[in-house]
């Protein structure tokens, strides 16, 4: 059966710093992978996706994230934080884009 | 402007009644989905569809129901057997084989 798993509820940064979301996942077979983002009474957007092109997956917003088939992870970066990141992040596996199988989550809070 | 909408955004509901939420996509999307989002536990899949007339139950089924009549729509009814239904609900559509979007979800609260 396929699982995420996203370390730290929490994470708290300051503005200008980089920002660093760790997710691992389990699958059976190789994985589709998504981070998706959550504002405050809204729904998620599609940040980022992977499916087994490039390692280094570019994505909205200046984030990007790296498949490590070695480590299970999926963990996404952004360089310089802004005050406008600050959301909720999801990072969810697939196999074959169907049944999206999520994360708890992680609140990013940017502080001045 | 394409999309998913999903109305009302804000519902609220006695004990006992029964409650359909309403989630429209003009995105020609074949699959669509519903989720449960509760605090801490992330998104957890209800019910989804592939095709029009065709639906499958998801991680946590009991107590909900929908309908797959028209390819745009894909309402779901939460029933008076769900034990806990206070809680965010997110539709979800997509192409067969690409990513899920999202609709902005409806927070019902039961009071």
């Amino acid at each position: 059966a396929q699982s995420v798993t996203q370390l730290g509820s929490h994470v708290s940064v300051s503005e200008g710093a980089l920002v660093l979301l760790r997710c691992n996942y389990s699958s059976s077979v190789p994985p589709y992978l998504f981070w998706y983002v959550q504002y405050p009474n809204q729904g998620l957007q599609l940040l980022l996706k992977y499916t087994s092109a490039a390692t280094l997956v570019k994505g909205i917003n200046g984030f990007e994230a790296e498949f490590k088939k070695s480590e299970t992870s999926f963990h996404l970066t952004k360089p310089s934080a802004h005050m406008s990141d600050a959301a909720e992040y999801f990072c969810a596996v697939s196999e074959g884009f169907q049944k999206l199988v999520f994360g708890t989550g992680t609140r990013l809070l940017v502080s001045p | 402007d394409g999309g998913i909408t999903q109305s009302p955004k804000y519902l609220f509901r006695k004990e006992g009644q029964n409650v359909t939420l309403s989630c429209e996509q003009n995105l020609n999307h074949d699959a669509m989905y519903w989720y449960r989002q509760d605090p801490g536990q992330g998104l957890r899949l209800i019910y989804y569809s592939q095709i029009v007339n065709d639906f499958q139950k998801g991680d946590i089924a009991e107590g909900y129901s929908v309908s797959r009549e028209k390819k745009e729509s894909f309402p779901l009814t939460v029933t008076s057997a769900q034990k806990n239904p206070t809680a965010f609900y997110l539709c979800a559509s997509s192409t067969l084989g690409n990513e899920q979007f999202f609709g902005p979800g409806t927070r019902l609260t039961v009071l």
